[in-house]
């Protein structure tokens, strides 16, 4: 099993730009969730996913679309980017609702924004 | 608002020692607390999760206890070995389902 794909693994973006972090699981889980790692702090929460079609804000939601179409894919979107979101970002799914079951990481996508 | 607290930030021990990573939280009304495993350029693994209503939880050489009431976790780690290094991070889930992480120890395990 594949388990969480993340692509791509590494970016680099200019100021204002807009793109898209792929996520895809290939487990059937219900619950998909998007974090942002920076140093010297633990994960922040910034959008989750119960099912299909339902989403939710997090933590830190602000800059951050997302959407969830299917069960396998939950997209995040950074609509202008801003070198405060500078970070590493991680998509991870479970079973049902993230903070009952042990969650399932891909292995990350590290962004730069100048 | 929960807040998640690791000490220290790195632990440097020799192989072969048995070692104590500490976690703490603010609101004893948690569901639950994991303890995940993060290697340098990855992402992370679930080792062990405790419900709230457990003392302890054991995986192998891992063992993880839970004290509500005092708002502490420990992940005790037996005969440590070089493969054991990297960092380790305990989270917090409360009635919202969302965790509450900590941001973690960094462990080397010295040959």
């Amino acid at each position: 099993n594949a388990g969480v794909t993340q692509t791509p693994k590494f970016q680099v973006l200019k100021t204002g730009q807009s793109m898209t972090l792929q996520c895809a699981q290939d487990m059937n889980h219900e619950y998909m969730s998007w974090y942002r790692q920076d140093p010297g702090m633990g994960l922040r929460l910034i959008h989750y996913s119960v099912g299909a079609g339902i989403t939710d804000q997090g933590e830190v939601p602000n800059g951050y679309n997302v959407s969830r179409s299917t069960t396998e894919d939950f997209p995040l979107r950074l609509l202008s980017a801003a070198p405060s979101q500078t970070s590493v970002y991680f998509c991870a799914s479970s079973p049902t609702t993230g903070g009952h079951q042990p969650q399932h990481f891909g292995d990350g996508t590290r962004l730069s924004i100048l | 608002k929960q807040e998640v607290t690791q000490i220290p930030a790195a632990l440097s021990v020799p192989e072969g020692e048995n070692l104590v990573l500490n976690c703490s939280f603010t609101d004893s009304a948690i569901y639950n607390l994991q303890w995940f495993r993060q290697d340098p350029g990855k992402g992370l693994t679930s080792l062990l999760l405790i419900q709230s209503s457990q003392r302890e939880q054991t995986s192998g050489r891992l063992n993880a206890s839970l004290d509500k009431s005092s708002g502490r976790s420990t992940l005790y780690i037996a005969a440590s070995q070089p493969g054991d290094s990297a960092t380790y991070l305990c989270a917090v889930s409360s009635s919202n389902y969302q965790l509450i992480w900590g941001a973690g120890t960094k462990l080397i395990i010295k040959p």
